[in-house]
C-alpha cells in the first residue's frame, strides 16, 4: 500500500516560516491534501489539491506537490498555528483509500 | 455550512460490536457528497474508515482487520459505522467527514467521539 512521510517534528520561532514535507513515491502525480489538528480538536482542511486554500485559513498557508514530496508552508508563524499537521492522498488502485500521512508536530518556540 | 455529529457508546466490550452514527445539519445526506469515518487511537495517526454515497455505494479501507459496514439513513440524515468484533486495537477517536467526490479532501469533519473497547 501507499505510504507517505512526514518529519515527526518541525520547530520554529514566531514569524519565522515553517516547512513540513510528505514524502511518497511519485507525489507529484497526486493530488495532496493538508489537515492541521490542534490539541483535543477534530483536524481541520487547510490546503486542498496541492496548493488551494479553503475560505478562512489565512494566506500564509501555502502548499506544493513535485516529485517525491509535498510540501506545507506556514508563512510568518504566530503561536496559534502549534498543532499537528497531516498529509493526505487518494490511492487508486484497484480498492479506493484514503491515505495520511505519518503526521508533523509543530512547535512556536 | 455542513455540519456533522458523532454519537453513540463510548465502551464496548472486546468481541462485540461498535455502532456509531453521525447526523448531518445544514445539508442533504442525499446530496452529492461522500461521507467517511476516520479514526486516530490515542496518541497516534489518522486512519480512514471507509466512505458512502447517496447512491448506497461505499468503499473501505483494504486494512482494516475487523469487518466494517457503513449505512445510509435518509429519512433521518444520517449515517452509520459499525464495526464487529472489536478488540483493544479499536480503541480510538471516531470521527465523521464528508467530501465532494470519492477520494477528494475531506471538507467537514465531525467533533468526533471517544470509543474505548474494554471488558
Amino acid at each position: 500500500s501507499y505510504v507517505l512521510t512526514q518529519p515527526p517534528s518541525v520547530s520554529v520561532a514566531p514569524g519565522e516560516t515553517a516547512r513540513i514535507t510528505c514524502g511518497g513515491d511519485d507525489i507529484g502525480t497526486k493530488s495532496v491534501h493538508w489537515y492541521q489538528q490542534k490539541a483535543g480538536q477534530a483536524p481541520v482542511l487547510v490546503i486542498y489539491y496541492d496548493s488551494d486554500r479553503p475560505s478562512g485559513i489565512p494566506e500564509r498557508f501555502s502548499g506544493s506537490n513535485s516529485g517525491n514530496t509535498a510540501t506545507l508552508t506556514i508563512s510568518r508563524v504566530e503561536a496559534g498555528d502549534e498543532a499537528d499537521y497531516y498529509c493526505q492522498v487518494w490511492e487508486r488502485t484497484s480498492n479506493h483509500n484514503y491515505v495520511f500521512g505519518t503526521g508533523t508536530t509543530v512547535t512556536v518556540l | 455550512q455542513v455540519q456533522l455529529q458523532e454519537s453513540g457508546p463510548g465502551l464496548v466490550k472486546p468481541s462485540g460490536t461498535l455502532s456509531l452514527i453521525c447526523a448531518v445539519s445544514g445539508g442533504s445526506i442525499s446530496s452529492d457528497n461522500w461521507w467517511s469515518w476516520v479514526r486516530q487511537p490515542p496518541g497516534k495517526g489518522l486512519e480512514w474508515i471507509g466512505e458512502i454515497h447517496h447512491t448506497g455505494s461505499t468503499n473501505y479501507n483494504p486494512s482494516l482487520r475487523s469487518p466494517v459496514t457503513i449505512l445510509l439513513d435518509k429519512s433521518n440524515n444520517q449515517f452509520s459505522l459499525e464495526v464487529s468484533s472489536v478488540t483493544a486495537a479499536d480503541t480510538a477517536m471516531y470521527y465523521c467527514a464528508n467530501s465532494k467526490g470519492s477520494g477528494s479532501c475531506l471538507d467537514h469533519w465531525g467533533r468526533g467521539i471517544l470509543v474505548t473497547v474494554s471488558s
